[in-house]
């Protein structure tokens, strides 16, 4: 139940494209999902979060949809440049908590 | 610039020694946490802490110790007793609750030799 499920394991896409990485979940007291981008050495950085009281959240290519009755939330990443290749985490977080349960990753390779 | 300093970037640990990782932040935050990532790995929680001179275990805790006696700062020792101790350490923060995010560090990467 406290697991947060997210796939594809691997990501392929060209240049211009869109790239989509899924993510769902079993528990119900979730209330903010964030997404993470980590580059290779780095730590992961929040590139963006929603909460699930709203749809779809959009911040320059990078959009959120959310379906809470699915219980599945997703990244969307418009026109994919090469610089976008990292990996991307999707976790998920309580209220009230100190804790977030993150998902496996997504491994990005956006080609030129 | 407000943030979380993680050293060293690199460590190597001989069979059977303790070594004490750092994390520094001037964010204010109350809340710190350390993760492992294992290659192509997600990120597994080792302790965390919500306030000063108190922490909690992670999922994975075991043959790792940590301390919190000031809000900055929050080490953690991998011990002799991890027997797998080679990975990725990342240190992370969040302010007043969780819903605003982690900042992470830059992490440290821990080879056994």
């Amino acid at each position: 139940q406290q697991q947060v499920k997210q796939s594809p394991q691997s990501l392929i896409v060209q240049k211009g494209g869109i790239s989509i990485i899924n993510c769902a979940y079993e528990n119900t007291a979730f209330d903010y999902f964030p997404w993470y981008q980590q580059f290779p050495g780095k730590g992961p950085a929040l590139l963006i979060a929603i909460r699930p009281d709203v749809s779809e959240k959009k911040e320059g290519r990078f959009t959120i949809s959310f379906n809470k009755s699915a219980k599945q939330f997703s990244l969307h990443i418009m026109d994919s440049q090469p610089g976008d290749s990292a990996t991307y985490f999707c976790a998920a977080s309580e209220a009230g908590g100190f804790k977030t349960i993150f998902g496996a990753g997504t491994r990005l390779f956006v080609k030129a | 610039d407000g943030g979380i300093t993680q050293s060293p970037k690199y460590l190597f640990r001989k069979e059977g020694q303790n070594v004490t990782l750092s994390c520094e932040q001037n964010l204010n935050h109350d809340a710190m946490y350390w993760y492992r990532q294992d290659p192509g790995q997600g990120l597994r929680l080792i302790y965390y802490s919500q306030i000063v001179n108190d922490f909690q275990k992670g999922d994975i805790a075991e043959g790792y110790s940590v301390s919190r006696e000031k809000k900055e700062s929050f080490p953690l020792t991998v011990t002799s007793a991890q027997k797998n101790p080679t990975a990725f350490y990342l240190c992370a923060s969040t302010g007043t609750g969780i819903n605003y995010g982690y900042t992470f560090g830059s992490g440290t990467r821990l080879t056994v030799v």
